[in-house]
């Protein structure tokens, strides 16, 4: 079972709308979350990273949560553009020492005019 | 500054035979890890590079080995190919250990085909 889930699989969106990507994992202890953005057929790129002392951080239009009782976190893209459409990957990285990153199997967004 | 490159970017093989793929760190980084990424799946890893020695490896049989250079590229050879290594193979490259907050930069990838 991968620990790292991510849901929905895929959505659909309106340009200008917002929405928000889920992200659950059971890697622990951990010692930060990512996520990416992949364009298809190129490599991820990153867009946040937290520590699990960190609840939240933004890139932008970009605004990762994260609650780490709960390991929970969220990715949340506000007034969406074209150029939104991608897949969002969520990456949970284990503690110093264990240097695997474990990838969700990510979110594909697609944002219509 | 170059990024992250790997070489080739599409490349077909039969059953069988053995592959070679490369990637060139970004300037200034150390660290190279390589993930394959299946199609609709998130990339899985396969193993990381440091100081030219392989640190860690993941879930992937001995037919995966890699190698890393005294100028930090690296090289992921894949023995004995069969159908289901056919994917998308990333190089990501990262500054050592020194922050567990590093970002890692990922190559464009290499594809795969096994035929």
């Amino acid at each position: 079972k991968n620990q790292v889930e991510q849901s929905p699989q895929s959505l659909i969106i309106l340009e200008g709308k917002n929405c928000t990507l889920q992200c659950n994992y059971t890697v622990s202890p951990f010692s930060n979350l990512r996520w990416y953005k992949q364009d298809t057929g190129r490599g991820p790129v990153s867009l946040t990273i937290m520590t699990f002392s960190e609840n939240t951080k933004s890139n932008g239009r970009y605004t990762a949560t994260l609650d780490a009782d709960t390991k929970q976190s969220s990715l949340h893209i506000t007034a969406s553009q074209l150029s939104d459409s991608a897949s969002y990957i969520c990456v949970v990285s284990a503690p110093p020492g264990d240097y695997k990153l474990s990838f969700g199997a990510g979110t594909t967004v697609t944002v219509r005019a | 500054d170059a990024g992250v490159t790997q070489s080739p970017t599409h490349l077909i093989k039969t059953r069988g035979q053995q592959v070679t793929l490369r990637c060139s760190p970004k300037s200034g980084h150390d660290t190279v890890s390589w993930y394959q990424q299946a199609l609709g799946q998130g990339p899985q890893f396969i193993f990381q590079y440091y100081e030219e020695e392989e640190r860690q490896r993941g879930n992937f049989p001995d037919r995966f080995s890699g190698h890393q250079f005294p100028n930090y590229s690296s090289e992921l050879n894949v023995n004995a190919l069969l159908l289901g290594d056919s994917a998308l193979y990333l190089c990501a490259s990262s500054l050592g250990a020194h922050d567990f907050t590093d970002t890692q930069y990922f190559g464009p990838g290499t594809r795969l085909t096994v035929l």
